[in-house]
């Protein structure tokens, strides 16, 4: 059974980097198959896709358009978890970010397991 | 960036009620949809994948349906547990977007 763990700080101050990780249990951040998502979840945005870390021979990464400037997903493979960081945030990065492995499915690709959400709140 | 949109935003319903949620994508997605079921202060749960297959363990009376650009989310007989927000999800592009949600309540 996979499970997600996620931790990091609830409150990161305005300019700075938020940053966040996400333990896997069940499964390896180096598998062929799945990919390692962030999503967040806000009044004003709803459910945003931020991007992926997957290995394939190589690692690769793919990022929203919304937040690529800012954005880098690593994976750890020594500790098994991959993280999120999130630079020169402002207030409207105030959000519930949530880790999800997604894996093939027959035609395309889904989010079957999810992390328990950590609510990051972007204030001086 | 390919586009999701729900109707109805939210419906109230009975318990037994068959409950239909339309999802339609901005460009043709083929079947790459899947939905999802989130209630208060939990995270997004998979109910079907790739249009109309049933994720392992949701019951039957979920179903999905549809190609292209239109999709459906049916609710044969509403239970208790199923009062809560439903999203469609594109996989098609690599860059994923969400619906903005379908909340389902009690009448």
């Amino acid at each position: 059974q996979v499970q997600l763990q996620q931790s990091g700080p609830g409150l990161v101050k305005p300019s700075q980097t938020l940053s966040l990780t996400c333990a896997i249990s069940g499964d390896s951040v180096s598998s062929n198959s799945a990919a390692w998502n962030w999503i967040r979840q806000s009044p004003s945005r709803g459910l945003e896709w931020l991007g992926r870390t997957y290995y394939r021979s190589q690692w690769y990464n793919d990022y929203a358009v919304s937040v690529k400037s800012r954005i880098t997903i690593n994976p750890d493979t020594s500790k098994n978890q991959f993280s999120l960081q999130l630079n020169s945030v402002t207030p409207e990065d105030t959000a519930v970010y949530y880790c999800a492995r997604e894996s093939p499915t027959t035609v395309t690709s889904s989010l079957g397991y999810w992390g328990q959400g950590t609510l990051v709140t972007v204030s001086s | 960036d390919i586009q999701m949109t729900q109707s109805p935003s939210s419906l109230s319903a009975s318990v037994g009620d068959r409950v239909t949620i339309t999802c339609r994508a901005s460009q043709s997605i083929s079947s790459s949809l899947n939905w999802y079921q989130q209630k208060p202060g939990k995270a997004p749960k998979l109910l079907i994948y790739a249009a109309s297959s049933l994720q392992s363990g949701v019951p039957s009376r979920f179903s999905g349906s549809g190609s292209g650009t239109d999709f459906t989310l049916t609710i044969s007989s509403l239970q208790p547990e199923d009062f809560a927000t439903y999203y469609c999800q594109q996989s098609y592009s690599t860059l994923f977007t969400f619906g903005p949600g379908t909340k389902v309540d009690i009448k």
